[in-house]
């Protein structure tokens, strides 16, 4: 398996457009996480799926902020309108639904909004 | 919520044993220990995880006291390339129980030649 597979690495964008990021996690994995990891706050989990369905998006920011979980093998983390205080690395990880294994973490998306 | 408090950073010698505390003193009884790092602009790896007794893989070992109010890592000969942000997290059981993992500060593990 490749892995937890994200894109874009890098996205540039102004401010003020939307921005989306894409997932695909492990394939099996029933669990998927969104994260954020900027200098000052670290690494924010925004929200998680389980069997695609959202189970806390306690940590979504904004209403700007929308993910969504098609299907097993595919999510989006969707920001509309984009700000410069938006820039940040999203990571995306997935896991078995077993509660007690590892969650194995994309690369991850550089977002910078100018 | 179980909090974890870890050292800011340290440095070791290569080759010799790398020893990272974790303070977890709030830690339910059914919370797991895990530890992940962060290599520079990589997405955190998983290194070990545990409850309450001693375990060790490939990669490190987790010691962790009879009490569970602590833990350490250990990687037993480090190499530059152990050079990363290593994280202690306390695993979240919530009431669906899929255990989301949340990150605090870490700490800053340089490995010096």
């Amino acid at each position: 398996d490749a892995g937890v597979i994200q894109s874009p690495r890098h996205e540039v964008t102004e401010m003020g457009q939307e921005v989306t990021l894409r997932c695909k996690p492990i394939s099996g994995h029933n669990s998927l996480f969104w994260y954020r990891q900027t200098m000052m706050r670290g690494l924010e989990l925004l929200i998680y799926f389980n069997n695609n369905v959202p189970i806390d998006d306690s940590g979504m920011p904004e209403d700007r902020f929308s993910a969504k979980m098609p299907n097993a093998s595919f999510s989006t983390l969707k920001i509309q309108p984009s700000e410069p205080r938006d820039s940040a690395v999203y990571f995306c990880a997935s896991r078995t639904g077993t509660s007690n294994t590892e969650a194995f973490f994309g690369q991850g998306t550089r977002l910078t909004v100018v | 919520d179980a909090k974890t408090t870890q050292p800011p950073s340290m440095d070791c010698a290569e080759g010799r044993a790398a020893n990272l505390p974790c303070n977890h003193s709030t830690i339910s009884g059914n919370e797991y220990v895990y530890w992940y790092r962060q290599i520079h602009s990589q997405g955190p790896q998983y290194i070990i995880h545990g409850l309450k007794n001693n375990e060790t893989n490939e990669m490190a070992s987790l010691i962790i006291t009879e009490d569970r109010k602590s833990s350490t890592l250990i990687l037993p000969h480090a190499t530059l390339r152990d050079t990363a942000v290593y994280y202690c997290i306390v695993r979240v059981a919530g009431s669906s129980n899929t255990g989301k993992l949340i990150f605090g500060q870490g700490t800053t593990l340089q490995v010096k030649p």
